[in-house]
């Protein structure tokens, strides 16, 4: 069965401590992989797509990677601006569908 | 600002009102998504459009009743619906259906179901 699992559920930092989340996932046929942020009462805000093992992008201090079976999405010197959920998810193998992990709600305390 | 646009922001209606949800793209995106997001959960799929045709509708109650006029407006009808119901609604567009790109997602429209 395709699916994305995130962890941890929440985490919980101070400013300035760069830590990693987790999006693994079961999926034929990879054909992206796609990270977002979503702020409460807002709509996910995209941020990253990653297509092949090996891949990686940053932004600020984000930086995702991408291997055959998982994802991380590493925050490095985080501020309390960047306390979100960040969610995953991928293509699933019918058009259309985005397969989505259940997030990860990142508090940044100063 | 996003790119994906709708209106209104927040709703509230009777379970015996009749109202509808808009969505506006001008990204020359030919699908088009409403999603249904419940607090703490990832946003569950309830209708696709491609190309102004409905390609997917997962199984959702016929209380809920999608419109695409064109290629950029995307409509979400609402009629009889249950307090259940009441969460956010987001809209979203990617170029095609069965494209590798990702999905552009709006703000949302915040229903609550008195």
């Amino acid at each position: 069965e395709d699916q994305v699992t995130q962890s941890p559920e929440a985490l919980r930092l101070q400013e300035g401590e760069s830590s990693s989340l987790n999006c693994s996932y079961t999926v034929s046929g990879l054909r992206g992989l796609f990270w977002y942020r979503q702020d409460p009462g807002k709509g996910p805000e995209f941020l990253f797509t990653l297509y092949s093992a090996g891949e990686e992008k940053e932004k600020e201090r984000l930086k995702a990677t991408l291997t055959k079976k998982e994802s991380f999405l590493h925050i490095t010197a985080p501020k309390p601006e960047d306390s979100a959920t960040y969610l995953c998810a991928v293509w699933g193998p019918e058009g259309g569908k985005l397969i989505f992990g259940q997030g990860t709600e990142l508090s940044v305390k100063p | 600002d996003t790119e994906v646009t709708q209106t209104p922001k927040h709703l509230v209606m009777g379970m015996t009102n009749k109202k509808s949800l808009k969505c506006e793209q001008h990204m020359g995106h030919r699908a088009m998504y409403w999603y249904k997001q419940k607090a703490k959960k990832p946003p569950e799929l309830m209708f696709v459009y491609s190309y102004e045709k409905l390609s997917i509708n997962e199984s959702v109650p016929s209380r809920f009743s999608p419109e695409c006029p064109n290629s950029s407006l995307l409509n979400l009808h609402l009629h009889a619906l249950q307090p259940e119901d009441s969460a956010l609604y987001l809209c979203a567009s990617s170029p095609r259906w069965d494209s590798n790109q990702p999905q552009h997602f709006g703000d949302g429209t915040r229903l609550s179901i008195l």
